[in-house]
């Protein structure tokens, strides 16, 4: 089984502060972790992603992500948030196999809205 | 090419009307996925299809029907629905079976049934 706790539902920072954007997770399997992005009215954008190797993981715009095994933890990071950073977020976790063709579910937390503040 | 194309972008649809939603991509991904999102949700996995035979169906109903005519497009046929099934429909892909490889997700369908 593998779960996705995403703390703060909405979360607003000014523009050029800190952005951090929890996650916690939950699996039964090594897991495999990610952040997506999704603007309005949008799909989603791959931002970064765990899989193995180096547990400071840098992705697009800005964000990196540390995984933490002994805390069960992807927090999401980047140290100066602009404007166009205002989205949902969604950190996911795969691993657990599915299928019989070796699928993966992917699970999604349920999201964290970030607006910035000018 | 590393797009995801959904077509059509807005629907419309009464529910006694037949319709589908369309996706391709041009990644060689042998894994392709529908996804239905709501309001404020995260997406939730409807179907997935590896190396275009169907492999998972998380108990969605009938009226919703997916088609893989070849590696490259998806295709899901949308009958009799419900006003509940309103929602963001979000077709994605990734290369092999494992989704730990990278999901690329398209723009969606936003369908509203009337």
């Amino acid at each position: 089984a593998q779960s996705v706790t995403q703390l703060g539902s909405h979360v607003s920072v000014s523009e050029g502060a800190l952005v951090l954007l929890r996650c916690n997770y939950s699996s039964s399997v090594p897991p495999y972790l990610f952040w997506y992005v999704q603007y309005p009215n949008q799909g989603l954008q791959l931002l970064l992603k765990y899989t193995t190797g180096a547990t400071l993981v840098k992705g697009i715009n800005g964000f990196e992500a540390e995984f933490k095994k002994s805390e069960t933890s992807f927090h999401l990071t980047k140290p100066s948030a602009h404007m166009s950073d205002a989205a949902e977020y969604f950190c996911a976790v795969s691993g657990a196999l599915i299928s019989n063709f070796g699928n993966e579910k992917l699970t999604f937390g349920t999201g964290t809205r970030l607006t910035i503040i000018p | 090419d590393t797009e995801v194309t959904q077509t059509p972008k807005h629907l419309v649809m009464g529910m006694t009307n037949k319709k589908s939603l369309k996706c391709e991509q041009h990644m060689g991904h042998r894994a392709m996925y529908w996804y239905k999102q709501k309001a404020k949700k995260p997406p939730e996995l409807m179907f997935v299809y590896s190396y275009e035979k169907l492999s998972i169906n998380e108990s969605v109903p009938s009226r919703f029907s997916p088609e893989c005519p070849n590696s490259s497009l998806l295709n899901l046929h949308l009958h009799a629905l419900q006003p509940e099934d309103s929602a963001l429909y979000l077709c994605a892909s990734s290369q092999g079976q494992g989704i730990k490889t990278e999901a690329f997700f398209g723009q969606g369908t936003r369908l509203t049934v009337v």
